[in-house]
């Protein structure tokens, strides 16, 4: 079975400070991993997948296979980072979804 | 990416009733979802919608519960059978596949049954 770990519900930081997501995962073959973001009142958004290694609003996300980990990370938080923040693990055909972390950016 | 149109986008239902939800897609996808969002809480899989068979339920979801159609690549409905209050939630479909990476999500449907 696949799972997804997400230690913490609420992450508070101030503007400009760095952040880290955390993510752990439990998965017996190849992860596909991705990082969603839903602004207040707004849909579920794809905010980073692993395999495009891209950098997306700031935020970069790197796949540790020897930890099984796959944190968000960015140097420098800004106000309207201010979102629920979900890790997610797509296997046997299926997207199975963390339980979710609260990035609260305060000014 | 996919676009999702997911509709009715809210609804207040009686209790006993069912509601069905639609999902259309704006090009083929392999691959489509609905899940449940509860209050405060993380997305839970409920089946993989399988186009022309019977949708694949996760574990603690049935079919007589939550009967779900996929008539083509393009569109799937779900439907909430004899609701009661802790029905209330928000269902969200998704699809994946058709030449892009990542799953797209509808707007969701934000039910609630009295």
């Amino acid at each position: 079975a696949q799972r997804v770990t997400q230690p913490e519900k609420l992450l508070s930081v101030f503007k400009g400070a760095p952040v880290e997501l955390k993510c752990n995962y439990s998965y017996s073959g190849s992860p596909e991993l991705f990082w969603y973001v839903q602004y207040s009142r707004q849909r579920l958004q794809l905010l980073l997948r692993h395999i495009s290694r891209e950098s997306i609003k700031g935020f970069t996300a790197d796949l540790n296979k020897g930890e099984t980990s796959f944190h968000l990370k960015k140097p420098f938080a800004q106000e309207e980072d201010s979102a629920m923040y979900y890790c997610a693990l797509a296997g046997f055909q299926k997207l199975v979804f963390g339980t979710g972390t609260r990035l609260l950016v305060s000014p | 990416s996919a676009v999702i149109s997911q509709k009715p986008s809210r609804d207040i239902c009686q209790r006993g009733t069912s509601l069905t939800i639609q999902c259309q897609v704006d090009s083929q996808v392999t691959m489509m979802f609905w899940y449940r969002q509860q209050p405060g809480q993380s997305l839970t899989l409920i089946a993989t919608a399988n186009q022309g068979s019977e949708a694949t339920y996760e574990s603690g979801f049935v079919i007589d519960k939550f009967p779900i159609s996929r008539p083509n690549l393009t569109f799937s409905t779900l439907t909430v059978s004899n609701m009661s209050p802790e029905d209330s939630s928000i269902y969200l479909c998704s699809g994946q596949g058709g030449g892009w990476l990542g799953y797209t999500f509808g707007s969701g449907t934000r039910l609630t049954v009295v």
